[in-house]
């Protein structure tokens, strides 16, 4: 039971390259979130899904694309990537809405 | 929208002694208030967490009490210890069809041995 996973873990790129992380979860759970995480800024969620084929906005999801097209598998994507963007990004689910959220252990993006 | 305050941003406390973190939220429908810890360079866990029905939940050092009347809730931390240091975030929800969770800003918790 792996819980929540987040791939790649690191990555740099350039402005205007786009990209997707991928985040996987194997605990059969509902709701699966997306945040960024800047420093002083807390956890600001980007988009969430309330479960397969679903999809909603956050409080900061300009820039920023999702898909769920399985269950287990929530997909942020940059389509141009900006320095603005270079954040920590978490990924979370949850059974149901409130329910405890578990969190995988982000993944690191630099933009230059 | 909802809206969730958190105080202190920072907090130093000296080992053995309790530290209290307070939230306030704004949408007075919310329902669920989960308080998370994050190690530096760590994901989020869940420590603890209350329902609106409960107006206080202990688990060991650490308990949460909520004010619906005042929209508030408290983390509190005794006897604390340096493994305690670490960013806490409180987070409050409510129960509609599109349900999220809301994340306060963090306090940064240092422990001084």
């Amino acid at each position: 039971n792996a819980g929540v996973t987040q791939t790649p873990k690191f990555r740099v790129l350039k402005t205007g390259q786009s990209m997707t992380l991928l985040c996987a979860q194997d605990m059969n759970h509902e709701y699966m979130y997306w945040y960024r995480q800047d420093p002083g800024m807390g956890l600001r969620l980007i988009h969430y899904s309330v479960g397969e084929g679903t999809t909603a906005k956050g409080e900061v999801p300009d820039g920023y694309n999702v898909s769920r097209l399985k269950k287990q598998n929530f997909l942020l994507g940059l389509e141009s990537a900006a320095p603005s963007q270079t954040s920590v990004y978490f990924c979370a689910s949850s059974l149901q809405g409130n329910q405890p959220q578990h969190f995988g252990d982000g993944t690191r993006l630099s933009i230059l | 929208g909802e809206n969730v305050e958190q105080h202190p941003s920072t907090l130093s406390v000296q080992e053995g002694d309790s530290a209290v973190i307070k939230c306030t939220y704004s949408d007075s429908a919310s329902n669920y208030f989960p308080w998370y810890k994050q190690e530096l360079g760590k994901r989020p866990q869940l420590i603890i967490d209350i329902r609106s029905n409960v107006g206080e939940k202990k688990d060991q050092r650490i308990a949460v009490t909520l004010n619906k009347t005042a929209k508030h809730f408290s983390l509190h931390i005794t006897e604390t210890q340096p493994e305690d240091s670490a960013v806490y975030f409180c987070a409050a929800s409510r129960r509609t069809s599109y349900d999220k969770v809301i994340f306060g800003p963090g306090t940064s918790l240092s422990v001084i041995p």
